[in-house]
């Protein structure tokens, strides 16, 4: 059974930082592609940011680009993302979802809250 | 980036009803366009891949047409468990947009 988990939320004050991790079972997280997709309280889905399988390439939204880490450990079967800078306008459930360049983002994790305040 | 617009923003429908929703990119994604089902505290959930290619599992009442640059997901005879936000997303590039959301209600 595939299963991603996210960890890592919880509140930070506005200018800190955060990491977020996911641990993904089931399937061979070393041939996938991963995202993170982020939703504010109340309002739509938001893509973060791309990983490739490798690592080789990264992607960010212009809403987080130099702000926002996207990395992955293949021998821990886990995605990460650091976040810096935190704004207000970060906080939002945080999801990581596997990537596949046919089917789309296939499978979700249940989400991590990040909530940033002072 | 690519830009993704959902029509309409929120839709109100009976139960039987046939309900299409229309998802339309800024530029051409061939036919790399998905739709993803919410319910409230819970995680998209897959529904329709390469614009028309039905998940495993998913009611045959929905179904998703279109390419190039405009898109559709129909759903015939709304059930009550079909109350819900859609969402399409493009993956033609590796920004992965989402449109804003379709929100389905009940009349």
């Amino acid at each position: 059974e595939v299963q991603l988990v996210e960890s890592g939320g919880g509140l930070v004050q506005p200018g800190g930082s955060l990491r977020l991790s996911c641990a993904v079972s089931g399937f061979t997280f070393s041939s996938y592609s991963m995202n993170w997709v982020r939703q504010a309280p109340g309002k739509g889905l938001e893509w973060v940011s791309y990983i490739s399988s490798s690592s080789s390439t990264t992607y960010y939204a212009d809403s987080v680009k130099g702000r926002f880490t996207i990395s992955r450990d293949n021998a821990k079967n886990s995605l990460y993302l650091q976040m810096n800078s935190l704004r207000a306008e970060d906080t939002a459930v945080y999801y990581c979802a596997r990537d596949t360049a046919v089917v789309a983002v296939d499978y979700w994790g249940q989400g991590t809250l990040v909530t940033v305040s002072s | 980036d690519i830009q993704m617009t959902q029509s309409p923003s929120t839709l109100s429908a009976s139960v039987g009803d046939r309900v299409t929703i229309t998802c339309r990119a800024s530029q051409s994604i061939s036919s790399w366009l998905a739709w993803y089902q919410q319910k409230p505290g819970k995680a998209p959930k897959l529904l329709i891949h390469k614009a028309s290619s039905l998940e495993s599992g998913v009611p045959s009442r929905f179904s998703g047409s279109g390419s190039g640059t405009e898109f559709t997901l129909t759903i015939t005879s709304l059930q009550p468990d079909d109350f819900a936000t859609y969402y399409c997303q493009q993956y033609n590039s590796y920004s992965r947009t989402f449109g804003q959301g379709t929100k389905v209600e009940i009349k």
